[in-house]
């Protein structure tokens, strides 16, 4: 059975940092594409970023390009998303989500349950 | 960047009546030489992550009842649920990933009548 848990949200001042972590089991971690999306409160899906199965390919969403970086490490099953410089429209609900292919031009078939940041003085 | 839109932005549809969603994107994501179309649709139910309903455009998840349906091509895209149920309360969302970044659109949200 495939399982996300993602670990690392909480309450972050403006211009702050957090590393969001997303362990990964039941299927062959370094074999698929992962994504980060992010759903601000009430609001609707937002992609963030994506990393192939090799990690040697990465993609941002322009609102986040250059202040985040996504990063695994397959010794460890784990997915990552560095923020910097964070900012009171990053806070949502971060979900960390397989892909169903070794790249990213593949659609999200599972997802884990989401770990809330919120951004604030 | 490819832009997604969704319409309506909610409906209400009696139980066992048909709930049609509609999706368009800026730019085709039909990837001709595959003949793919990289579209897929998700169920969001409240206080839950995303579940993916169809991929590839139509072709619908394992375990998805098959009630729902996916069709279109090219910029044009719809779900359907044929003979709409309780537990469909949920808002759809449509998704391409033809190119980054890979754009949700706003969302739709389904109720009962």
């Amino acid at each position: 059975e495939v399982q996300l848990l993602e670990s690392g949200g909480g309450l972050v001042q403006p211009g702050g940092s957090l590393r969001m972590s997303c362990a990964a089991s039941g299927f062959t971690f370094s074999g698929y594409a992962m994504s980060w999306v992010r759903q601000a409160p009430g609001k609707g899906l937002e992609w963030v970023s994506g990393i192939s199965g090799s990690g040697i390919s990465t993609y941002y969403a322009d609102s986040v390009k250059g202040r985040f970086t996504i990063s695994r490490d397959s010794s460890k099953n784990t997915l990552y998303l560095q923020m910097n410089s964070l900012r009171a429209e990053d806070t949502a609900v971060y979900y960390c989500a397989k892909l169903g292919g070794t790249s990213c031009d593949s659609s999200l078939d599972y997802w884990g349950q989401g770990a809330l940041v919120t951004v604030s003085s | 960047d490819i832009g997604m839109t969704q319409s309506p932005d909610s409906l209400a549809v009696s139980l066992g009546e048909r709930a049609t969603i509609n999706c368009k994107s800026s730019q085709s994501v039909l990837y001709s030489s595959k003949n793919k179309n990289y579209l897929a649709w998700y169920q969001q139910k409240p206080g839950q992550p995303p579940k993916l309903l169809i991929h590839w455009a139509s072709t619908r998840e394992s375990g998805v009842p098959d009630r729902f349906s996916g069709s279109g091509s090219g910029t044009d895209f719809t779900l359907t649920i044929s003979s709409l149920q309780a537990e469909d309360v949920a808002v759809y969302y449509c998704q391409q990933y033809y190119s980054s970044p890979f754009t949700f659109g706003p969302g739709t949200k389904v109720d009962i009548k």
